[in-house]
């Protein structure tokens, strides 16, 4: 069960945007389109911001956003605010056998 | 809402080991399978082990395949995970995962492996 590629880290000032991409194969998130990103903040357990690629739970704001290519899916964080410094993982349903595929896991910094 | 709460974790010497429990509610904990993904400090999130909902099928991840069983009692709502072996690289923390289309977390509790 390979981990889900992304870059390690990402930056980007106040109120500008950054994407992060979440890379696999055929297997994972090329063949299905349960793909969830979480946010953690250090000392914390992940908190969910996107699932089904695009669709934020309640409370998370619209300036998170995702999408898929291919093998590859991203999620883009716009107007950037202090409080999204955190770590962001991305994970993908493969099947019955890999149930949840992550990402390694990616430190935004603002 | 859907609630867990690990326990069992602690200091341990290489070599020994621990048992991890897993308290869950406000969800059909019988018909939710279950994972334990762990993250060593500093470091990402490593799943390491898998129980279906009847406890038929179970996965475990390489690092740990071997010292490690996991285990479930629908009855109590409860998850378990024995750790045997213990290495100084399994410190970490420990998060009890409810599997589905989304993830499911606990706030982990934390093993630590030294002498």
């Amino acid at each position: 069960q390979s981990a889900l590629t992304q870059p390690p880290s990402a930056s980007g000032s106040p109120g500008q945007s950054v994407t992060i991409s979440c890379t696999g194969t055929s297997s994972d998130i090329g063949s299905f389109s349960y793909i969830s990103w979480y946010q953690q903040v250090p000392g914390k357990a992940p908190k969910l911001i996107l699932f089904e690629v695009n669709v934020r739970p309640s409370g998370v704001p619209d300036r998170f956003s995702g999408s898929k290519s291919g093998n590859t899916a991203s999620l883009t964080v716009s107007g950037l605010r202090p409080e999204d410094e955190a770590d962001y993982y991305c994970v993908s349903y493969a099947g019955t056998t890999n149930p949840s595929i992550f990402g390694t896991g990616t430190k935004v910094t603002v | 809402e859907v609630k867990l709460i690990e326990s069992g974790g602690g200091p341990v010497q290489p070599g020994g080991s621990l048992r991890l429990s897993c308290a869950a509610s406000g969800f059909s904990f019988s018909g939710s399978p279950m994972s334990w993904v762990r993250q060593a400090p500093g470091q990402g999130l490593e799943w390491i082990s898998y129980i279906s909902t009847t406890g038929r099928t179970i996965q475990y991840a390489d690092s740990v395949r071997g010292r490690c069983t996991i285990s479930r009692d629908n009855d109590d709502k409860s998850l378990y995970l024995q750790l045997d072996s213990l290495r100084v690289d399994d410190t970490a923390v420990y998060f009890c995962v409810r599997q589905g289309s989304v993830l499911h977390w606990g706030p982990g509790t934390m093993v630590t492996v030294s002498s």
